[in-house]
């Protein structure tokens, strides 16, 4: 199984600074097909997980665009430009190249300082 | 507007079992495949279970294999999850996704096993 691993765990940030969560696998994410299957998701407390990012760099309908990911390989980062309030919760990345499982991080608790 | 509802959650004792449905609107749910994803106590997520649009295939985490079942009934929208000879780390929200890239999720419906 494809294990996913993210950093750091608690990222308290001060309101309009840039973030940055890196998300590592245990081993190469690109599919025979030459797409790399990651996703990165937002939860809000209280709330269901929802999709910000698809294919590792490709943003969901309506997401703010200072939201971004990258990466490639085993190595990949959501960054987000300048935090606002809203931002507030639990981010995961999850990997759907080599299913089944699919597989996801253990989570970042991003709050504000 | 998508829109995914869970329902069937509760209280069970081990070993027990638990029915979990979940009705999808705004989509055509037949050419989708489907699955589950539970998140513990403590906040993980873990994927369940997937089945494909015809449900011609299933595909579950090594942990649920032989104790869940997953179905869908495409004329009636719907999405299942049959839970039987529950552990007590099968409590959590369970959640129905949409796709095998999880784009939509429903609100979660939790399920807890305990004496």
């Amino acid at each position: 199984d494809v294990v996913m691993t993210q950093s750091p765990l608690s990222l308290p940030v001060t309101l309009g600074q840039p973030a940055s969560i890196s998300c590592r696998s245990s081993q190469s994410l690109v599919h025979s097909d030459g797409t790399t299957y990651v996703n990165w998701f937002h939860q809000r407390p209280g709330q269901s997980p929802r999709r910000l990012i698809y294919k590792v760099s490709k943003r969901e309908s309506g997401v703010p665009d200072r939201f971004s990911g990258s990466g490639s390989g085993t190595d990949f980062t959501l960054k987000i430009s300048r935090v606002e309030a809203e931002d507030v919760g639990l981010y995961y990345c999850m990997q759907g190249t080599h299913w089944p499982p699919l597989t996801f991080g253990q989570g970042t608790k991003l709050e504000i300082k | 507007e998508v829109q995914l509802v869970e329902s069937g959650g509760g209280l069970v004792q081990p070993g027990g079992s638990l029915r979990l449905s979940c009705v999808a609107s705004g989509f055509t749910l037949r050419t989708y495949w489907m699955g589950w994803v539970r998140q513990t106590p403590g906040k993980r997520l873990e994927w369940v279970a997937n089945i494909k649009q015809d449900g011609s295939e299933k595909y579950y985490v090594d942990s649920v294999k032989g104790r869940f079942t997953i179905s869908r009934d495409n004329a009636r929208n719907s999405l299942y999850l049959q839970m039987n000879r529950l552990r007590a780390e099968d409590t959590g929200v369970y959640y129905c996704a949409r796709g095998t890239a999880h784009d939509y999720w429903g609100q979660g419906t939790l399920v807890t096993v305990s004496s």
